[in-house]
């Protein structure tokens, strides 16, 4: 079945450091990818996504491309806010590949960003 | 516009006691889901609708758990008995339509079973 794996929190980071979260899935079909993200307190925010090979997902700094030929779609940001502390979780939507019409989730990055 | 609304937000219970939740789905969105988040993982589907049809309950626990979508649009996850594992955060989604649309989360609601 479909799958998602994301590296292992938490990543700890000074302010205006680089900031890359590595994901990669398994998927039957073709799938659409996402980016979402959890903030302390509040529910599930879709950050980005990319619906087919080689396109480039960006919001608020944020960019992740998706690569077919490694199963890819690693996040990434140039200078990171304290603000930016949160959960990060990767995702795809594969029906075709007849996996569940809905998202699988990795098991999430807590990225702590110190001032 | 108004996001997902769920209720409660938190709900503490005894094991082997029903318990109910609540979801309404953003305005115009005709697919919604219920998945589960267990803690330090990420969501897993349960079941999913489109308008008031559960078209993907392959995953729902069918033995204590249930889920009604009255005429497609509010949506009631419950469980009855409850047991001790069944402690998570219980998250509701919607969409337009299905597949590549961008799924819009509630808040949650959090259980705690005692």
């Amino acid at each position: 079945g479909d799958s998602v794996t994301q590296m292992e929190g938490p990543v700890t980071l000074s302010e205006e450091a680089c900031l890359t979260i590595n994901c990669t899935y398994t998927a039957t079909g073709y799938p659409s990818l996402f980016w979402y993200v959890q903030y302390p307190g509040e529910g599930l925010q879709l950050l980005l996504k990319a619906t087919k090979a080689d396109d480039k997902g960006s919001n608020k700094g944020f960019e992740a491309t998706y690569r077919k030929e490694t199963t890819s779609f690693h996040l990434e940001k140039g200078s990171v806010q304290v603000s930016d502390s949160a959960v990060y979780f990767c995702a795809l939507s594969d029906p075709v590949g007849g996996g569940a019409d809905g998202l699988t989730f990795g098991k999430g990055t807590h990225l702590i960003i110190q001032p | 516009e108004a996001g997902v609304v769920q209720s409660p937000r938190y709900k503490i219970i005894e094991k082997k006691q029903p318990v109910a939740f609540w979801c309404n789905p953003i305005s115009g969105h005709n697919t919604l889901y219920w998945y589960r988040q267990n803690l330090g993982q990420g969501p897993e589907l349960l079941i999913r609708y489109e308008n008031e049809e559960a078209v993907d309950d392959s995953q729902l626990p069918k033995d204590r758990f249930s889920a009604e979508r009255l005429k497609g649009v509010d949506s009631t996850l419950k469980i009855q008995p409850a047991e001790l594992g069944d402690s998570a955060v219980y998250l509701c989604a919607s969409s337009l339509a299905s597949s590549t649309d961008t799924q819009y989360f509630g808040p949650g609601t959090r259980l705690t079973v005692l």
